[in-house]
């Protein structure tokens, strides 16, 4: 099975600065898909990034964007200009169109935002 | 962007008690559901894969008895908990597969279950 590690179990980044939290994954598919998901203390899951992995292009969505380094399995967020309501659980996900499209989770970053 | 309904948001039963839990797909038709648990502090855990129309598919580990999980329609997935102890308190997630492919999944908003 897919694994996902995700090494950092909390950051910290000051208001308008700007955070990168760490992804990597192992896996011996060539087709995939990654996420970013975000989860405050609602407990909603909201997307916040996704990459397909024959991009070689790297996502951006507005100040999220990532680093996705294929051959080293690395796939990390990066969040400019840090906003108070960008605290939260963060999760890097994994998903293969070869076991059911399901997921598979790593163990989670909770970003603290200092004003 | 598409909608996720999970019901109820909070549910406390006495033990020994079983507990339905709904995952409804708003606007979107859903061949694929999913139902993870979530220990406090801790990451999804998957749990089943639920297939319109056909059985669920239970990770190693978890309990099919104990879970029971149809999913009877392209809109909806119930997880039942059967006989449930206080060991089941948890927070239970689905989320759904847009059956148009479009290879994006959404989440309900969860269902935290409080077994005394």
């Amino acid at each position: 099975a897919q694994t996902v590690t995700q090494s950092q179990p909390e950051m910290s980044v000051q208001e308008a600065e700007t955070v990168t939290l760490s992804c990597t994954y192992d896996t011996s598919e060539s087709d995939y898909y990654l996420f970013w998901y975000k989860q405050p203390p609602s407990r909603q899951m909201i997307l916040v990034i996704r990459q397909e992995a024959y991009k070689q292009q790297n996502a951006t969505e507005n100040r999220f964007s990532v680093n996705f380094q294929k051959a080293a399995k690395s796939f990390s967020l990066k969040i400019s200009d840090s906003q108070l309501g960008d605290a939260a659980m963060y999760f890097c996900a994994y998903r293969s169109p070869n076991t059911g499209n399901q997921f598979y989770f790593g163990t989670g970053t909770s970003l603290t935002v200092i004003p | 962007g598409a909608v996720v309904s999970q019901h109820p948001s909070w549910v406390i039963c006495k033990s020994g008690t079983s507990v339905k839990i709904e995952c409804r797909s708003l606007d979107f038709q859903a061949t694929t559901m999913f139902w993870y648990r979530q220990f406090p502090k801790q990451s999804l855990m998957l749990m089943a894969t639920s297939n319109e129309g056909s059985k669920a598919t239970y990770e190693q580990g978890v309990e099919k008895d104990k879970f029971l999980i149809n999913h009877a329609s392209l809109t909806l997935s119930t997880l039942t908990v059967t006989s449930a102890h206080p060991e089941d308190s948890s927070f239970y997630i689905c989320s759904a597969r847009d059956r148009q492919g479009k290879n994006i999944q959404y989440f309900g908003a969860g269902t935290r279950l409080s077994v005394l």
